[in-house]
């Protein structure tokens, strides 16, 4: 049984540019969920996605958007990026309406 | 609003002694609780998860009880090692919620040998 992978681990932007994270979905979940945490902060909810469309969103900006694919596969764009878009983000995954979410290990996004 | 606070903030303690952290949240209604350990720069790792009729959850040296009536939980770390040194997070979600888990800044907790 495969745990949740994002990719990059790591990534350095210039404010105002666009970036995707990828996250691949521990094997049999169908859900996933993306979450920001800032530094020294609990993790935000950002979206949800299931069956390849947005389940449920948070308190964040369009510039915020995702796509799951059919192999529940996720990536989340941030466009016009922002300083305070510097955090922690996290992935995880779950079968619907299960208690069980798995996180990966985050991508840390950098915006300078 | 739905919140979740955790206390304390910080916590130092030696190797082998016991600890416990706290919890208190206004998220409703209520479907579970859950308990994760997060080390620095690392995704949260379950530890425990409760639903409303459950009281006391272990799992290893670790054990979280509830009350849902007063809407506290707390974590009980028992002869601590120093590779409990890592961020413990509250989460509680309610029912319907999608997703949206609602997170504790967390206690941070360094144990010392």
């Amino acid at each position: 049984e495969t745990g949740v992978t994002q990719s990059p681990t790591h990534l350095i932007k210039t404010r105002g540019q666009q970036v995707t994270l990828r996250c691949s979905s521990q094997s049999g979940h169908n859900t996933v969920s993306w979450y920001q945490q800032a530094l020294g902060q609990g993790p935000q909810f950002i979206f949800q996605y299931y069956r390849e469309e947005e389940n449920g969103r948070g308190n964040f900006p369009p510039r915020f958007s995702g796509l799951q694919f059919p192999n529940y596969s996720s990536e989340l764009n941030v466009n016009a990026l922002e300083l305070d878009d510097s955090a922690l983000y996290l992935c995880a995954s779950s079968l619907r309406n299960d208690y069980g979410y798995t996180f990966g290990s985050g991508t840390r996004l950098t915006v300078v | 609003k739905n919140q979740v606070e955790q206390s304390p903030q910080s916590l130092i303690i030696l190797e082998g002694k016991n600890c416990t952290l706290q919890c208190n949240y206004t998220v409703s209604p209520f479907s579970n609780l859950r308990w994760y350990k997060q080390d620095t720069g690392r995704g949260p790792v379950s530890l425990t998860i409760m639903i409303f009729s459950e009281n006391t959850k272990s799992n290893g040296r670790y054990t979280a009880t509830l009350d849902a009536d007063t809407k506290q939980s707390s974590l009980h770390i028992t002869a601590s090692q120093l590779s409990d040194s890592a961020s413990y997070i509250c989460v509680v979600s309610a029912r319907g919620s999608q997703g949206n888990l609602i997170f504790g800044k967390g206690t941070k907790l360094s144990v010392k040998p």
